[in-house]
């Protein structure tokens, strides 16, 4: 079984729409979630981290972690054709490796 | 600030040759990370250096692999021989000293690999 547990996709969606991108896993030692966003031919670019339970916030992104449940939560709002890529779901221990769900694209159609 | 960069781009080898990539991290990072992704599969941790020393080579598949970064700024990765499973995307990543919470890995592009 993996650590972590995404939905690959492929996710269409129109433009403006509310994106809700999800992983679980199954290590409850983890303590920092990751959301990543990765265009085509580039490399993963942080988007948030999240350490605790609840929600975290940033203009179009918010990020939700339930940790008694192992589950976490991407959420975009007013989703944009510039949204259109790969996120990946990250988590890891205190420091060190991360660990990477499959990933999920995502396609935004105007 | 110049970020991570990787070179090359991409490489196509016979199966057996030796392949050598390599990783530029962000000025000043004593953290750096060696991931690879096989097609079809999650991205997967290699080996972390800080500094010149490896602090996890947990991720590393076999002898076949060669990490080194000496003087702590560049790292190489060796194939030494490279086989066909060895074709994927190996992606680097930096980030500056832990300060009492998480720190942030700054990724590369990515060397795209192909083992023929």
């Amino acid at each position: 079984q993996k650590e972590v547990e995404q939905d690959p996709g492929p996710l269409s969606v129109p433009e403006g729409a509310i994106v809700s991108l999800n992983c679980t896993y199954s290590n409850s030692a983890f303590q920092y979630f990751m959301w990543y966003r990765q265009y085509s031919r580039k490399g993963p670019e942080l988007l948030m981290y999240t350490y605790s339970s609840g929600n975290k916030e940033d203009g179009r992104f918010t990020a939700q972690v339930d940790k008694s449940s192992k589950y976490i939560s991407l959420f975009i709002r007013d989703s944009q054709p510039s949204d259109s890529a790969t996120y990946l779901c990250a988590m890891r221990y205190l420091r060190g490796k991360l660990i990477f769900g499959q990933g999920t694209e995502l396609s935004v159609k105007p | 600030e110049a970020g991570v960069t990787q070179f090359p781009s991409h490489s196509v080898i016979e199966k057996g040759q030796t392949v050598t990539l390599r990783c530029d991290p962000i000025s000043g990072h004593d953290n750096l990370y060696w991931y690879r992704r096989v097609m079809g599969k999650e991205i997967k941790f290699l080996l972390h250096f800080v500094k010149e020393s490896k602090q996890d080579e947990s991720g590393m598949p076999n002898n076949r692999f060669l990490a080194e970064r000496t003087g702590g700024t560049y790292s190489t990765l060796k194939v030494q021989p490279a086989e066909l499973e060895d074709s994927g995307v190996y992606f680097c990543a930096s980030s500056q000293e832990w300060l009492g919470g998480t720190d942030t890995q700054y990724f590369g592009p990515g060397t795209r690999l192909t083992v023929l």
